[in-house]
């Protein structure tokens, strides 16, 4: 079964300063992989997602991601956050199980609380 | 287009009764998933259901759950005789078909609060 670690829970930087989340996942298999945003006390919005092709993904409010196969990760980044962005961070990661039906599962790692201080 | 739909947002419910969470997903999607997020953690996978069908409930607990996806209404998440641990936030997605590259679209989530 695929798992997906987010190594860190919670992430304090100053607006303005870069910041990295970072992402691991367990799979062997061919993945598909995403990252989603959760503002307090609403669902989740799709920032970036990496199915194939170019390992550097750019998503929505100028984040990226790049899939590092070799290391299993899915690291994000923004070079430069608002307070805007204080919210919680989820990476997860879809797997097929069903060979007949194509049908992918997606798995969530636990979160990360990013926090942006004036 | 109205996007996920869930109802209640916010439910309280006293140890011993009976809670409904309601979804209904984008139009044009057949397919559900409902998630769980407990606090401080992040969504678990609890059941993926087709119209009429359950297709994947490996993520529901084996007592007091259960859930459906009526032909016609919404799917329904049914907790019976809920105890605390049961609080948590319910998050539905829906997809218009098996999730994978068709990103699931989530709905604002139903807070369930037990007593």
């Amino acid at each position: 079964a695929q798992s997906v670690t987010q190594l860190d829970s919670q992430v304090p930087v100053f607006e303005e300063a870069p910041v990295e989340l970072r992402c691991n996942y367990s799979s062997s298999v061919s993945v598909y992989l995403f990252w989603y945003v959760q503002y307090p006390n609403q669902g989740l919005q799709l920032l970036l997602k990496y199915l194939s092709g170019s390992t550097l993904v750019k998503g929505i409010n100028g984040f990226e991601a790049e899939f590092n196969k070799s290391q299993t990760s899915f690291h994000l980044r923004k070079p430069s956050v608002h307070i805007s962005d204080t919210a919680e961070y989820f990476c997860a990661v879809s797997v097929r199980v069903a060979m007949d039906t194509g049908r992918r599962a997606l798995t969530f790692g636990s979160g990360t609380r990013l926090q942006v201080q004036p | 287009n109205a996007g996920v739909m869930q109802n209640p947002r916010h439910l309280v419910r006293r140890r011993g009764q009976e809670a409904r969470l309601r979804c209904s997903p984008m139009k044009g999607h057949s397919h559900v998933y409902w998630y769980r997020q407990l606090p401080e953690e992040g969504l678990k996978f609890m059941v993926y259901l087709q119209k009429e069908n359950i297709i994947d409930e490996s993520g529901m607990p084996k007592e007091r759950f259960s859930a459906e996806f009526p032909k016609e209404g919404p799917s329904i998440l049914r907790i019976q005789q809920v105890v605390r641990g049961d609080s948590a936030a319910y998050f539905c997605a829906s997809s218009p078909i098996p999730s994978g590259a068709n990103v699931l679209t989530f709905g604002a989530g139903s807070r369930l609060t037990v007593l």
